[in-house]
């Protein structure tokens, strides 16, 4: 059975820091998606990954992806309060197209 | 563009009722997958339709039953609810011929008494 685990669960963390979120799968996987989602809402779409070494940015938040170590890092940069919410990383395969979610991590920024 | 939108956005049932749980899809897709998140949880797949055929299914019992509809929207229902129903229900669109990027509403919120 597939399984994604994510660390750290909760993380707090200053303004203006950095640091990574980690997201391993047991299994080999084709696609990694990491979401975001705000307490009381549904999930918003951050980064879809597709092969090995792809590699995502949108502002502050870089996505990579080992398919061979099965890893996915979500890397915050220079963090702010906004960026506050739970991160989810999701896996499929082809013709396997359920998402099967990590644990979620926890993200609070401190000011 | 509407993305995907769900009804109702709460619910109050109590043990042993039914309910039916609404989705229509972002335009352009074709795929709708219904997912259970429990408090503190991470998504858990319920089953995926497409085509108006029940393409995967996870691991709930079959009172958790779906439908889809010719104009691609779909309805979960749930049959003789539990207290352990109670969670937030997120619906998922997607286009069968892209990279399987689920958008995702709101969601129902169901509780369970």
């Amino acid at each position: 059975e597939l399984k994604v685990e994510q660390n750290p669960l909760f993380l707090s963390m200053q303004e203006g820091k950095n640091y990574t979120i980690y997201c391993n799968y047991s299994t080999t996987s084709d696609r990694l998606y990491w979401y975001r989602q705000d307490p009381g809402k549904s999930l918003e779409s951050l980064f879809v990954l597709l092969s090995n070494g792809a590699v995502k940015q949108e502002g502050r938040l870089m996505a990579s992806l080992d398919t061979k170590a099965r890893l996915s890092t979500l890397h915050i940069t220079a963090a702010v309060h906004d960026l506050s919410a739970t991160y989810f990383c999701a896996v499929d395969s082809f013709g396997n197209e359920k998402l099967t979610f990590g644990t979620g991590t926890r993200l609070t920024i401190i000011p | 563009d509407a993305g995907v939108t769900q009804s109702p956005t709460h619910l109050i049932k109590t043990r042993g009722q039914q309910v039916t749980l609404r989705c229509s899809p972002k335009s352009g897709h074709d795929t709708v997958s219904w997912y259970q998140q429990a408090l503190g949880q991470g998504p858990q797949f319920i089953f995926q339709y497409y085509e108006e055929e029940e393409r995967q299914r996870g691991n709930f019992p079959d009172r958790f039953s779906g439908h889809q509809f010719p104009n691609y929207s779909s309805e979960l229902n749930v049959n003789a609810l539990l207290l352990g129903d109670s969670a937030l229900y997120l619906c998922a669109s997607s286009f069968t011929s892209g990279t399987n990027e689920q958008f995702f509403g709101p969601g129902t919120r169901l509780t369970v008494l």
